[in-house]
């Protein structure tokens, strides 16, 4: 069962709009959230994170958003830039016994932005 | 500075061969990770090691072990390979930062593997 969901496998946007990504998640035990952006033959690269504590976390182009009640959170990027075209994967964190955390991802949404 | 590095870049074997993963990181972190990325899949955990010393199953563990050989390197082992191990697979290093409350990643490149 997947406990994290992207239902959106592409998205498609115009330079200079918003983006929205959105995903779901079923276990109300994950403490973090993550985005992370990866480029094609490239590892994914941190983004944004938000603690389940917070409802928003914003940093510069990109905002992150949680509904708790809702286990929904978002990923607002605005103005987009065609640089930003890539998969974004939504992931959430379980903390470990003795050091880390265990992710667990989204399918991802790979985004386009035209020009 | 080079972050996570993973060698090999590409692989072919064949089934029943066996091969390792290697991964370094130079950012003097506790944590490691091996991940498995297949397509229309999100990234799913194979192992982890929490800190030097220690490993534990993640997600999909079957079919594989690792070696945690020191704070810097982690590797990844099939001993027996199947076309099912066919996948990307990625290495990931974390530290606690003192302003989150959870380790942020870090990932490699990745290593593109075909079993025949």
């Amino acid at each position: 069962d997947q406990q994290v969901k992207q239902n959106s496998p592409s998205l498609s946007v115009q330079e200079g709009r918003i983006s929205i990504l959105n995903c779901d998640y079923t276990n109300s035990m994950f403490d973090y959230f993550l985005w992370y952006k990866k480029y094609p033959a490239e590892g994914p690269t941190f983004l944004i994170s938000i603690s389940s504590i917070k409802d928003k976390n914003e940093d510069g182009r990109f905002t992150v958003f949680l509904n708790k009640s809702a286990k929904h959170l978002s990923l607002h990027i605005v103005p987009s830039q065609p640089g930003d075209s890539a998969v974004y994967f939504c992931a959430a964190s379980d903390k470990v016994t003795g050091g880390g955390n265990k992710l667990t991802f989204g399918t991802g949404t790979q985004l386009k932005v035209e020009l | 500075n080079a972050g996570v590095t993973q060698t090999p870049k590409f692989q072919v074997l064949k089934t029943g061969q066996s091969m390792t993963l290697q991964c370094a990181q130079d950012m003097n972190h506790n944590s490691m990770y091996w991940y498995r990325q297949d397509p229309g899949m999100g990234l799913r955990l194979i192992y982890y090691s929490a800190s030097e010393g220690t490993t534990d199953k993640g997600e999909v563990p079957n079919g594989y072990n690792v070696s945690r050989l020191n704070k810097r390197e982690f590797s990844l082992r099939l001993e027996s390979a199947a076309p099912s191990q066919t996948s990307v697979y990625f290495c990931a290093s974390s530290e606690m930062s003192s302003t989150l409350i959870t380790d942020t990643q870090y990932f490699g490149p990745g290593t593109r593997l075909t079993v025949l």
